[in-house]
């Protein structure tokens, strides 16, 4: 698989219930981001995860990471149909001072929160 | 609350024609990209400039592609002879700070179509 890799590809809930995405990646990283993108529009920035941090929390969102599995997990709790969108994973893999924040996105997951 | 501005929203182009994509970056931050996106694929990494000079590009940011800040608020990506696999969603972004462990605030965009 490729770096930054969602599954699900798509997912379809009810409103209240939660949502799970999972996202893996390949070489090691700096930080770990996630975005949502509404139809049509520019990337919205979700929540940042570094490298030497498990879990994170911002509203209803939770975020975790395993850096030994390459993997990390989006969480949106109480989902209402606003959270309509697709949701992205991207690493920064820079280390060493190499790195001025190029980001790779995974492909991305689709996630319809029906009324 | 501060948001990075792409114009135009959709540009179509003759093929071999030169394009230029405008952006205006938040004001106080130091960072800039550009990603692109082909319909049904995942956005890509282009190119991150700092301190007036290109910091990272990819394999994809050849020859044909530039990237300026003329005056010290637009950041533009020029094509110079574009082709029909040019055809994508053009996302800038910008950065404050050190950009390992910030998030990038994304335009909404500009939808490039060459005919």
């Amino acid at each position: 698989s490729q770096q930054g890799e969602e599954d699900p590809q798509a997912l379809s809930i009810q409103e209240g219930e939660n949502a799970t995405m999972n996202c893996s990646y390949k070489t090691s990283i700096n930080n770990l981001q996630w975005y949502r993108q509404n139809s049509g529009r520019g990337l919205v920035h979700l929540i940042l995860i570094r490298s030497n941090e498990r879990e994170k929390h911002s509203g209803r969102l939770r975020v975790t990471l395993d850096t030994s599995k390459k993997s990390s997990s989006l969480l949106i709790t109480a989902s209402r149909a606003a959270d309509t969108a697709s949701y992205f994973c991207a690493t920064d893999a820079g280390a060493g001072g190499t790195s001025y924040g190029k980001l790779t996105f995974g492909q991305g997951t689709i996630l319809t929160v029906h009324p | 609350e501060p948001e990075v501005t792409q114009t135009p929203s959709h540009q179509v182009t003759q093929m071999g024609q030169e394009v230029i994509l405008r952006c205006v970056p938040i004001s106080n931050h130091l960072y800039f990209y550009w990603y692109r996106q082909i319909l049904g694929q995942k956005v890509e990494f282009l190119v991150s400039f700092y301190n007036n000079e290109i910091s990272e590009k990819s394999e994809i940011f050849d020859d044909q592609f530039s990237v300026e800040r003329p005056d010290g608020s637009n950041f533009t990506l020029k094509i110079r002879s574009t082709k029909l696999e040019d055809s994508a969603m053009y996302f800038c972004a910008s950065s404050a700070e050190n950009p390992r462990g910030q998030p990038q605030h994304f335009g909404d965009g500009t939808r490039l179509s060459i005919l």
